[in-house]
């Protein structure tokens, strides 16, 4: 089983939609989790924490649930310029040395 | 705001070749890593580095070697190149914070022919 799993999409929605992507982790002692957007061919970039108590940034919402082990990231109100695959990732150990893991993305296209 | 450089945007070399790419940040930060990204594989963990002349592997280190002789500088090395290293590879720098982000280089596209 993968570390860090997602749905890869694509997932093609129309401008204004609301769109959820969803992340399940197998390691119950992961500590941060992050969701990150990845242009083409281009570099990851941070889009977003995720804290605990779920976490809010204009029009997009990321929550946790570690008694499932599953992270979610909603956009609502889909621009163009959202497109890109987004990219769970977790944090293992707290200590130095610590990683993070990636997910394989989840490409989303929003059309005009 | 973190920087991170990557000598070369694109690269092509040959088989057999010993390949270095280079990585330099500027935040003085204590981990950087190196990544390998390809179509429906996503990002996977080469080798990360915790502090200087320390490294550990990732999940693919096979053909690989790293250099961390000071702080800012973390070295990728391809011993001897094969076709199937032709890849992206993606350099990181992250500091201990809890939340704090992993920064990342623009990438090397490099080409093994």
């Amino acid at each position: 089983r993968k570390e860090v799993e997602q749905d890869p999409g694509p997932f093609n929605v129309p401008e204004g939609a609301t769109v959820a992507f969803n992340c399940t982790y197998s390691n119950s002692a992961s500590q941060s989790f992050f969701w990150y957007r990845q242009d083409c061919r281009k570099e990851p970039k941070l889009l977003m924490s995720v804290y605990s108590s779920g976490n809010e940034d204009g029009r997009f919402t990321a929550q946790l649930n570690r008694a499932s082990q599953y992270i979610s990231l909603l956009i609502r109100d889909s621009k163009l310029s959202d497109s890109a695959t987004y990219l769970c990732v977790v944090r293992g150990r707290e200590t130095s040395g610590s990683r993070l893991t990636f997910g394989e993305g989840t490409q989303l296209t929003v059309n005009p | 705001d973190v920087k991170v450089t990557q000598s070369s945007r694109y690269l092509v070399k040959r088989t057999g070749e010993k390949v270095f790419l280079e990585c330099v940040q500027d935040m003085d930060h204590e981990n950087m890593f190196w990544y390998r990204q390809d179509p429906g594989l996503g990002l996977r963990l080469i080798y990360f580095s915790y502090d200087v002349k320390m490294k550990e592997k990732g999940d693919i280190p096979e053909g690989y070697s790293v250099s961390r002789e000071k702080k800012e500088r973390f070295s990728l090395i391809l011993e001897s190149a094969s076709t199937n290293q032709t890849s992206m590879y993606l350099c990181a720098a992250w500091g201990a914070d809890r939340y704090q982000p992993q920064h990342f280089g623009d990438g090397t596209r490099l080409s093994i022919l």
